[in-house]
């Protein structure tokens, strides 16, 4: 059962371009959903985040965008540049046994072209 | 400062031996975490441990032994693995929020 999932497991975009990476939970009880991103044998970074009482937040080239309606999220990096060229994840966050557990996506591998 | 750090970097181990992953936090963060993640899938939470007690345990093997002897000190105990728990393992920590930083990870493989 994928509670959160990324439905594209890559995506090619031009330097200075829009990117926009898609996300799709199905669990109602989610209170927030944070992007991270993946270089090669590093940790995920964490970029931005979103409550789920919220539809926008904005940090710099990063937006995430909430429809709760729909279930759906989205991160917008504008412009797009080269060093943004890795595996970005979806995740959500729900409290269990009084403890904040972490659901992940499939990832998205974003490549930036010049 | 968001630094997690993680020991080894990368670790063989046979099937019959005992090692340890050492993960440490000087950020005053109160809940730490066990992940594992296998190549081109996402990490899978495997404990979560909060004000140094076990909170979450994810149905993991025994062979997979946690341990948390202080708020900034996060140990994975193995023993006996098989091949197929060759991952890389990270550890997390976060203070109150939502929030978990993560470190670099340790890539084992279990031979």
């Amino acid at each position: 059962d994928q509670q959160v999932k990324q439905n594209s497991p890559s995506l090619s975009v031009q330097e200075g371009r829009i990117s926009i990476l898609n996300c799709d939970y199905t669990n109602s009880m989610f209170d927030y959903f944070l992007w991270y991103k993946k270089y090669p044998a590093e940790g995920p970074t964490f970029l931005i985040s979103i409550s789920s009482i919220k539809d926008k937040n904005e940090d710099g080239r990063f937006t995430v965008f909430l429809n709760k309606s729909a279930k759906h999220l989205s991160l917008h990096i504008v412009p797009s540049q080269p060093g943004d060229s890795a595996v970005y994840f979806c995740a959500a966050t729900v409290i269990i046994q009084g403890a904040q557990k972490l659901v992940f996506g499939q990832g998205t591998r974003l490549t930036i072209n010049p | 400062d968001t630094e997690v750090t993680q020991t080894p970097k990368h670790l063989v181990m046979g099937m019959t031996n005992k090692k340890s992953l050492k993960c440490e936090q000087h950020m005053g963060h109160r809940a730490m975490y066990w992940y594992k993640q296998k190549a081109k899938k996402p990490p899978e939470l495997m404990f979560v441990y909060s004000y140094e007690k076990l909170s979450i345990n994810e149905s993991v093997p025994s062979r997979f032994s946690p341990e948390c002897p202080n708020s900034s000190l996060l140990n994975l105990h193995l023993h006996a693995l098989q091949p197929e728990d060759s991952a890389l393992y990270l550890c997390a920590s976060s203070l109150r929020g939502h929030i978990q930083y993560f470190g670099a990870g340790t890539r084992l493989s279990v031979l």
